[in-house]
């Protein structure tokens, strides 16, 4: 299976809102409610954000949210702060009992 | 309090075979609904998912590495053990395990390890 697309960086200035996209088919992102999104700090075990495509786990800010739109998925982080600079990764289901993830999106606050 | 916890060489020879070990604590594998994952990540590079095995011994594994990955699992030892034949230096990454809750057809992984890095090198 190949990887999602996701952009290699999106910045924004702390206070702003931020969008960060993962591109599939309708084999993994499209074809399934099963997008997840992982916020990961270099050196440190990643974090689980949102699960099935818009749901937030206790303890995870609601500046977080998540959604669908056909083949694409996106994470918004609205609020943005100093803390939430961290590489992003989505992660599908993709058929056949497989999954994959995304690129990785580096978000930098500047 | 869950927690999950890699072990295994930092140092492997091409051609040898890897043998990783997630030790965990607070849930149970026999449990319905809870599986363990393997993730890695190459220096610099994205994550990929490995494998995953769940509550009731079903496996699964990355289409571009099944050939060399077995997942196994210990439930009297809250064990679960990753295998990876054939080790190359492309291979060199950091391996992370991770509790996966199946949720409605999803597996968030909702609990990581602190990962254990492996060096592919002669």
């Amino acid at each position: 299976q190949s990887a999602l697309t996701q952009p290699a960086s999106v910045s924004g200035s702390p206070g702003q809102s931020i969008t960060i996209s993962c591109t599939g088919t309708s084999s993994d992102v499209g074809g399934y409610k099963s997008v997840s999104w992982y916020q990961h700090h270099p050196g440190k075990a990643p974090k689980l954000m949102i699960y099935a495509v818009s749901n937030r786990p206790s303890g995870v800010s609601n500046r977080f949210s998540g959604s669908k739109s056909g083949n694409t998925a996106s994470l918004s982080i609205s609020g943005l702060q100093a803390e939430d600079e961290a590489d992003y990764y989505c992660f599908s289901y993709a058929s056949r009992n497989t999954w994959v993830f995304g690129g990785g999106t580096k978000v930098t606050v500047l | 309090q869950v927690t999950l916890r890699e072990s295994g060489p930092a140092l492997v020879r091409p051609t040898q075979t890897l043998t990783l070990t997630c030790t965990f604590s607070g849930f149970s594998l026999s449990t319905g609904g809870m599986c363990v994952t393997w993730i890695r990540q190459p220096p610099g590079k994205a994550l990929e998912w490995l494998a995953l095995i769940d509550w009731d011994d079903a496996k699964y594994y990355s289409t571009s590495l099944q050939t060399r990955l077995t997942i196994s699992k210990d439930t009297s030892k809250n064990q679960v053990v990753l295998t990876m034949t054939n080790m190359d230096p492309v291979d060199t990454a950091t391996y992370y395990c991770a509790r996966a809750l199946y949720n409605s057809g999803t597996y968030p992984f909702d609990y990581w390890g602190q990962g254990a890095l492996v060096t592919v090198s002669s």
